[in-house]
């Protein structure tokens, strides 16, 4: 029973170009919502997160929307950048809880 | 400042063996989980303490299982003995708690190979 889902395992975006990453979660009781980026031999790193009372946060090149009503969430790159090629983990804050998604790998073309 | 330090980074080691990974937390963060990455699962919570006392314990797979906190600055987990499914990534993270964003900081993990 997967409470947080990424349905794309990868993304090929071109440099210069926006990529959005999808997450859609089934548990209306989370109260945050992360991102984090993780390269290869390396452990997860935190990129941006939202509050579930919010619905949009940015943070320079990272947009995060949150639709409550359709319980789904995107991460917004623009412009994309090659260093921005790394695996894409959404996860969703129960309590102390983080529940995590798959991963979206991202390959940004040059 | 210093990130969350495991150790050691890869451990190849034969079916029926003991390990021990490590791992510090960064220092003033009381909350400190282990988690385990699969190609199969993904990531999955082991353990998660507060203030070095054991939380919740329940994505530990079995008995072979098991993990210490013996003071803020220190934890274990080890396996033993070591199976060929247990072959993985152990991340360990560490956070300020529950009342920040859940934000967790992550070691670069361990990478376990059994034999």
């Amino acid at each position: 029973d997967q409470q947080v889902k990424q349905n794309s395992p990868s993304l090929s975006v071109q440099e210069g170009r926006i990529s959005i990453l999808n997450c859609d979660y089934t548990n209306s009781m989370f109260d945050y919502f992360l991102w984090y980026k993780k390269y290869p031999a390396e452990g997860p790193t935190f990129l941006i997160s939202i509050s579930s009372i919010k619905d949009k946060n940015e943070d320079g090149r990272f947009t995060v929307f949150l639709n409550k009503s359709a319980k789904h969430l995107s991460l917004h790159i623009v412009p994309s950048q090659p260093g921005d090629s790394a695996v894409y983990f959404c996860a969703a804050r129960s309590n102390y809880q983080l529940i995590w998604g798959a991963g979206t790998k991202l390959i940004i073309k040059p | 400042d210093a990130g969350v330090i495991q150790s050691p980074r890869h451990e190849v080691t034969e079916m029926g063996q003991e390990v021990t990974l490590r791992c510090k937390p960064i220092s003033g963060h009381n909350s400190l989980f282990w988690y385990r990455q699969t190609m199969m699962r993904g990531l999955e919570l082991l353990i998660y303490f507060n203030n070095n006392v054991p939380i919740d314990d329940s994505g530990m797979p079995e008995d072979r299982f098991s993990a210490k906190m013996p003071n803020a600055s220190f934890s274990t987990l080890k396996i033993q003995p070591s199976e060929p499914r247990d072959s993985a990534v152990y991340f360990c993270a560490s956070s300020s708690g529950t009342a920040n964003t859940g934000e967790l900081f992550f070691g670069e993990g361990s990478r376990l190979t059994v034999l």
